[in-house]
């Protein structure tokens, strides 16, 4: 079985700041690893994902993360956010043979000042 | 391409009824997964299904169920509702062997 810690519930920054959402998780097989986002009264965008290769992956609007396998993490980041980047974040996995089955985080609300 | 469409957008019912929700995925995808969102529980998974079979099942009481049509569309069905069903349910598609998941708006259902 997989499952998925995401460390903070909230992240206030300010605008123009570099931020961090972490994310960490467990199984005992390969999985497939990915970052979601939501912005209220809305389904889920795909930031980005990790299948295989380069350990950094890069996303859309700017974040990023990086898969690192000796301590389970999937760390997403963005150098500098903005004002629209006000959402809720969601790290999820599967398992190679569960595609269709996403074990997602509690989510980390992300919130933007200026 | 359109994207992943549910119906309805909101419902509310009340409690012992039984309800019915509608996903349409992307034209193409065969993978059609739910998901159940709350704000004590979180993102949990309910079922999946591919080619019209039920391929992975989440840990939901039977009173939740689902089905997938040959056109890709999938039903899912919550009976004799509870107070704790109140959710928002997520669909998503995917293309046969992808794991990339596209989610559609999602339907919100409260229970009276």
């Amino acid at each position: 079985a997989q499952s998925v810690t995401q460390l903070d519930s909230q992240v206030p920054v300010f605008e123009e700041a570099p931020v961090e959402l972490r994310c960490n998780y467990s199984s005992s097989v390969s999985v497939y690893l990915f970052w979601y986002v939501q912005y209220p009264n809305q389904g889920l965008q795909l930031l980005l994902k990790y299948l295989s290769g380069s350990t950094l992956v890069k996303g859309i609007n700017g974040f990023e993360a990086e898969f690192n396998k000796s301590q389970t993490s999937f760390h997403l980041r963005k150098p500098s956010v903005h004002i629209s980047d006000t959402a809720e974040y969601f790290c999820a996995v599967t398992a190679y043979n569960q595609g269709g089955k996403l074990i997602f985080g509690q989510g980390t609300e992300l919130s933007v000042k200026p | 391409k359109a994207g992943v469409t549910q119906t309805p957008r909101y419902l509310i019912k009340t409690r012992g009824q039984q309800v019915t929700l509608s996903c349409s995925p992307i034209s193409g995808h065969r993978s059609v997964s739910w998901y159940q969102q709350t704000p004590g529980q979180g993102l949990q998974f309910l079922f999946e299904y591919f080619s019209e079979t039920q391929r992975n099942k989440g840990n939901f009481p039977g009173r939740f169920s689902g089905r997938q049509f040959s056109n890709s569309r999938s039903e899912m069905n919550v009976s004799t509702l509870e107070l704790g069903d109140s959710a928002l349910y997520l669909c998503a598609s995917s293309r046969e062997r992808s794991n990339e998941q596209f989610f559609g708006p999602g339907t919100r259902l409260t229970v009276l």
